[in-house]
This record gives C-alpha cells, sequence and structure tokens, in this order.
C-alpha cells in the first residue's frame, strides 16, 4: 500500500519558468511533510517542509503547499535552475500514536531543467 | 554537507557472507534512522534509534539487526546476504524523535551482493 504517491515519474521544465512537483497521501495520521533532492550515488538533500497545522511555506525560490483536505502537497520552485535539475522525494511521517517520526517517501520525480 | 557521515562508501561482497554498515550523525543529535533503496521498493525505512535504545521498525529482515552506541553512532548489521539485499543503504539523524523533526541523510552505502 503506497501511502505517499508521486504520480509523475517525470518533469521536463524551461530555466526561468515555474517547476511543480506533486505528491499525494492516503494516511491522515500525517502531520509533518518534507521534500528532498537527490542526485545519483548521493544521499537525498532537505528542501523544506511543512507542518500539517500550516497550509505554505516558504524558503527563498522553493514554496511548498499544502491541502489536507485533498491530502495533496506540492512544490514550486521559481524561477528552475539547470541545476535543481535531479530527483525529488516526497515524505511525510506520523507521529502520534506510535512515537517516532520514521518517513514515509514517495517513489520520486525527475526534474530536468532545460538551458 | 549534511554533517551525516557514513562508511564504507561502496561494499561487494558475496552471498552468505555478513557485513556491517556504520553512521555517525550530526553532532548534537540523538536520532539516528536506517532506511534502504532499492530498485524496486524505494526509499524504505528500517530502523530507528534514539538515545541507544530502538525507538522503530520499519521492513527489517530478521537477517539485520542495528545498534546505537554511547557515542550515538550506529550500525547496521547485515548477515547471510542475498542477492535482493543489493541496495543503497542510507542512515539519517534528527535532534530528537519528536514530531515536526527533519531527518538529514548521509551520503549512502552502496552494497553489491554477488
Amino acid at each position: 500500500d503506497q501511502q505517499v504517491k508521486q504520480n509523475s515519474p517525470s518533469l521536463s521544465v524551461q530555466e526561468g519558468r515555474i517547476s511543480i512537483l506533486n505528491c499525494d497521501y492516503t494516511n491522515s495520521m500525517f502531520d509533518y511533510f518534507l521534500w528532498y533532492k537527490k542526485y545519483p550515488a548521493e544521499g537525498p538533500t532537505f528542501l523544506i517542509s511543512i507542518s500539517s497545522i500550516k497550509d505554505k511555506n516558504e524558503d527563498g525560490r522553493f514554496t511548498v503547499f499544502l491541502n489536507k483536505s485533498a491530502k495533496h502537497l506540492s512544490l514550486h520552485i521559481v524561477p528552475s535552475q539547470p541545476g535543481d535539475s535531479a530527483v525529488y522525494f516526497c515524505a511525510a511521517s506520523a507521529y502520534g500514536g506510535g512515537a517516532t517520526n520514521k518517513l514515509i517517501f514517495g517513489t520520486g520525480t525527475l526534474l530536468a531543467v532545460q538551458p | 554537507d549534511s554533517g551525516v557521515t557514513q562508511t564504507p562508501k561502496h561494499l561487494i561482497t558475496a552471498t552468505g557472507q555478513r557485513v556491517t554498515l556504520r553512521c555517525s550523525p550530526r553532532s548534537g543529535d540523538l536520532s539516528v534512522y536506517w532506511y534502504q533503496q532499492s530498485l524496486d521498493q524505494g526509499l524504505q525505512f528500517l530502523i530507528q534509534y534514539y538515545n541507544g535504545e530502538e525507538r522503530a521498525k520499519g521492513n527489517i529482515l530478521e537477517r539485520f539487526s542495528a545498534q546505537q552506541f554511547p557515542d550515538l553512532h550506529s550500525e547496521l548489521n547485515l548477515s547471510s546476504l542475498e542477492l535482493g539485499d543489493s541496495a543503497l543503504y542510507f542512515c539519517a539523524s534528527s535532534v530528537g524523535s519528536g514530531g515536526s523533526e527533519t531527518q538529514y541523510f548521509g551520503p549512502g552505502t552502496r552494497l553489491l551482493v554477488l
């Protein structure tokens, strides 16, 4: 059962334009969501996170939006740069009840930013 | 650089063997997590330790075990290795084990079982 889904395996965007990466989840107990960027043969790099009590969090060129009613979150990158080309993972955790914040990951979206 | 270190970077071994992967968390972090990334399963949570004690278990095989030492570094032991254990193994750390904590990942250990 895939609790965190990234339905777009890949996305291609022109440099300078907006990149929008999407993520859906099924577990309503998730209360913290994160986006990681990953290059081949490297570990995931933390980008930005959002708590379930918020609907938006912004950090520089990166903004994450959370729609709890739709169980959907998205990552906006504006403007996109060639160095943003990587695999982006959405992850979620549900602390309540388990006293652990283990992450459940989506399958990733490969972003290619064309110069 | 996340501040999380993992050794070795690459490991090649044979079926039936045993290996140990090592992780040092970021300075000040008490929680260590192990994840496995394989081609067909994506990034999967294996196990979490907090300040030396096991906190949570995920999809970890009985042939695998882990521990966290008093200096907070952690080791993941994989035994009776099978071809299907070939994967990237990542360690992550966070300050504590509360809600809404960000995990920072190490560079990973690539294990190849021949």
